[in-house]
């Protein structure tokens, strides 16, 4: 069973189109974070989420919305694509009563054309 | 400003021996370290962690070093297999999540 899993793992769009991610989890954990990798390969935090606070990075830009629907599933929502957008983006979730851990998913790669 | 950093992106090790992955930070306030593991086309997975308060931290053929007072931590794995080859990330954090380095890729030579 996939602890983590996002859909889809690859989408092609054109520049100014809206797209979803979606991210699902089943280990019970209560935060859940979006990761983009761009093209230098870092890995850059996006968003923490649990039930009861988001905290964004300043650096993203506002097309950019995490919806949490419930506790398990945390999606990001980017609005009027750009090419720069273009990146593997991961979903992470983690049990901050356990551990510091976190659980990645398999990534996204999202290509702006 | 890169508050994590690999300095070396790739590193070579011939099969059996140890390979030594370095990283360094600069922000104090880190309260634990994590080193992930990352197959192409694939989600990072979990290795081996470390919290501040401790300087070495053991799990197999896996040990993770942390000298706080010089911004360093290391991981070393012995003896390497072939499945090692991948790329290594350093993570430090807090509550609020992780920063990443920018990675090493192992390769281990047969």
């Amino acid at each position: 069973d996939t602890a983590v899993s996002q859909t889809p793992k690859y989408l092609v769009t054109q520049m100014g189109n809206d797209k979803s991610i979606k991210c699902e989890q089943n280990l019970g954990h209560d935060t859940m974070y979006w990761y983009k990798q761009d093209s230098k390969k870092f890995l850059k935090i996006m968003f923490s989420y649990n039930n009861k606070e988001l905290i964004i990075n300043e650096t993203v830009p506002n097309r950019f919305s995490p919806k949490s629907p419930d506790k398990a599933h945390l999606n990001l929502h980017i609005n009027s694509l750009e090419l720069g957008d273009s990146a593997v983006y991961f979903c992470a979730s983690r049990d901050r009563t356990i551990s510091f851990r976190q659980y990645f998913g398999p990534g996204t790669r999202l290509t702006v054309t | 400003d890169q508050q994590v950093k690999q300095n070396s992106p790739s590193l070579s090790v011939q099969e059996g021996r140890i390979s030594i992955l370095n990283c360094d930070y600069t922000n104090s306030m880190f309260d634990y370290f994590l080193w992930y593991k990352k197959y192409p086309a694939e989600g990072p997975t979990f290795l081996i962690s470390i919290s501040s308060i401790k300087d070495k931290n053991e799990d197999g053929r896996f040990t993770v070093f942390l000298n706080k007072s010089a911004k360093h931590l290391s991981l070393h794995i012995v003896p390497s297999q072939p499945g090692d080859s991948a790329v290594y990330f350093c993570a430090a954090g807090g509550a609020d999540g992780l920063t990443f380095g920018k990675g090493t890729h192992l390769i281990i030579q047969p």
